[in-house]
């Protein structure tokens, strides 16, 4: 069975802190797809990256950085220099890559970032 | 460009009663997955539609019904309501294969 574990419930940083969320995933398949959202107090999920299971490159876009490692099923999200504007619930999320349905997410539970001035 | 669009973002109803939800895809895309939030659950895959073709469905109950209209507009049921069906729906939409879904802010809804 396919299972998103984020073991961090809630982080609490200062501003400018760098701050790394966790993720471990568990899969059977060989190709999946893993995925990054923030969900700010709003309430819709907001898409981050998506990540091919082939793909180990780790991927910087400005202050956020990826690092996948299959060896140790994890897919990790660091904030650098957070701010107050980072504040959001986010999850990692795992799918199958299947063409017929690419709709099925299986999400962690979510890790509450909380950024003071 | 517009984003995915639900109706109505706040609703409460009483047990025994049944609702209805209301998503706009994005222009363009035809594939719109809806999921259920809680805190105890957390996020959970209700059903995709694709076409107006259901492609896939998540494990709830037979309350839970959803349908998608030639527009790419889709819709979900609860029928019967229970307490426990108190929840944020979301609705996310995509373009077919991109695996990137778009969410909507959702509808909560609230079972007394």
């Amino acid at each position: 069975a396919q299972k998103v574990t984020q073991a961090q419930t809630e982080i609490s940083v200062v501003e400018k802190e760098d701050v790394t969320l966790d993720c471990v995933y568990e899969t059977r398949d060989t190709t999946y797809y893993l995925f990054w959202y923030k969900q700010p107090p709003s309430g819709e999920l907001v898409f981050l990256i998506r990540r091919n299971s082939f793909d180990e490159q780790n991927e910087i876009s400005g202050r956020y950085s990826w690092n996948f490692q299959k060896s140790t099923s994890s897919f990790n999200f660091t904030i650098t220099a957070s701010q107050v504007v980072d504040s959001a619930v986010y999850f990692c999320a795992l799918s199958e890559v299947d063409r017929r349905s690419q709709g099925n997410l299986i999400f962690g539970k979510g890790t509450k970032l909380s950024v003071k001035p | 460009k517009a984003g995915v669009t639900q109706t109505p973002r706040y609703l409460i109803k009483t047990r025994g009663q049944q609702v209805t939800l209301s998503c706009s895809p994005i222009s363009g895309h035809r594939s719109v997955s809806w999921y259920q939030q809680t805190p105890g659950q957390g996020l959970q895959f209700l059903f995709e539609y694709f076409s107006e073709t259901q492609r896939n469905k998540g494990n709830f109950p037979g309350r839970f019904s959803g349908r998608q209209f030639s527009n790419s507009r889709s819709e979900m049921n609860v029928s019967t309501l229970e307490l426990g069906d108190s929840a944020l729906y979301l609705c996310a939409s995509s373009r077919r294969n991109t695996g990137e879904l778009f969410f909507g802010e959702g509808s909560r809804l609230t079972v007394l």
